[in-house]
């Protein structure tokens, strides 16, 4: 059974720093790419990065890129978002999600972990 | 504003039929990039429900099906239960600037 376990979550203040970290276990892990997809309270889905299988090529969209970094350490099967220069919008619970696809035309996320919420606020 | 326009709320007697439309451009599901649905149950996270355009993952029923055509798609759901009752998401590959994978606002099903 595939496992995704987040940490790292909790109270940081505008402009500050955060690192979440997923655990996973259940599947090969090296054999994945992974990414974090975000929830802010009451609202949508956004997808805030992805990294591939090997930790080379890593995504990020315009709303967070140069604040966001991604990484992974296949050896721990864990990957990690690393937040810096925190804004209020960026509250939201931050959820750790496989991908699975031939492509990244195709890639969905086939497992999701529990979330863990991250809240900027002074 | 999502990339992937959704209703923001659906609704259904048990036993109905709901449709959720999820409407795309040309950079996305026009592209010919797949569509993929998610159902968000109440506090929990979210679950692939449907992949690569209309397949179903194990363990889904057969009540949810999915379609797309030309840049929209379209999930369905039929013998609506009271249990369906959820967010529900559509999401896909943009490949304009930045976009990759983008997500429909979300439309909110009610089970009367």
């Amino acid at each position: 059974e595939v496992q995704l376990l987040e940490s790292g979550g909790g109270l940081v203040q505008p402009g500050g720093s955060q690192r979440l970290s997923c655990v996973a276990s259940g599947f090969s892990f090296s054999g994945y790419a992974m990414g974090w997809v975000r929830q802010p309270p009451g609202k949508g889905l956004e997808w805030v990065s992805g990294i591939s299988d090997d930790g080379v090529a890593k995504y990020l969209p315009d709303s967070v890129r140069g604040r966001f970094t991604i990484s992974r350490d296949n050896s721990k099967n864990t990957v990690h978002l690393q937040m810096n220069s925190l804004r209020a919008e960026d509250t939201a619970v931050y959820y750790c999600a496989k991908f699975r696809g031939g492509t990244r035309r195709t890639y969905h996320f086939d497992s999701w972990g529990q979330g863990t919420l991250v809240t900027v606020s002074s | 504003q999502s990339v992937l326009t959704q209703p923001p709320s659906v609704s259904g007697a048990p036993g109905q039929r709901v449709t959720i439309s999820c409407t795309g451009s040309s950079s996305n599901i026009g592209a010919g990039s797949d569509v993929h649905w998610y159902q968000q149950l109440p506090g929990t996270a979210p679950k692939l429900l449907i992949y690569g355009d209309n397949y179903r993952p194990s363990g889904v029923p057969g009540r949810f099906s999915a379609s797309k055509s030309g840049t929209s798609a379209s999930l369905v759901i039929t013998g609506l239960q009271v249990e369906d009752e959820a967010d529900y998401y559509c999401q896909s590959f943009d490949s304009s600037l930045s976009g990759d994978w983008v997500f429909g606002g979300g439309t909110k099903l009610t089970v009367l």
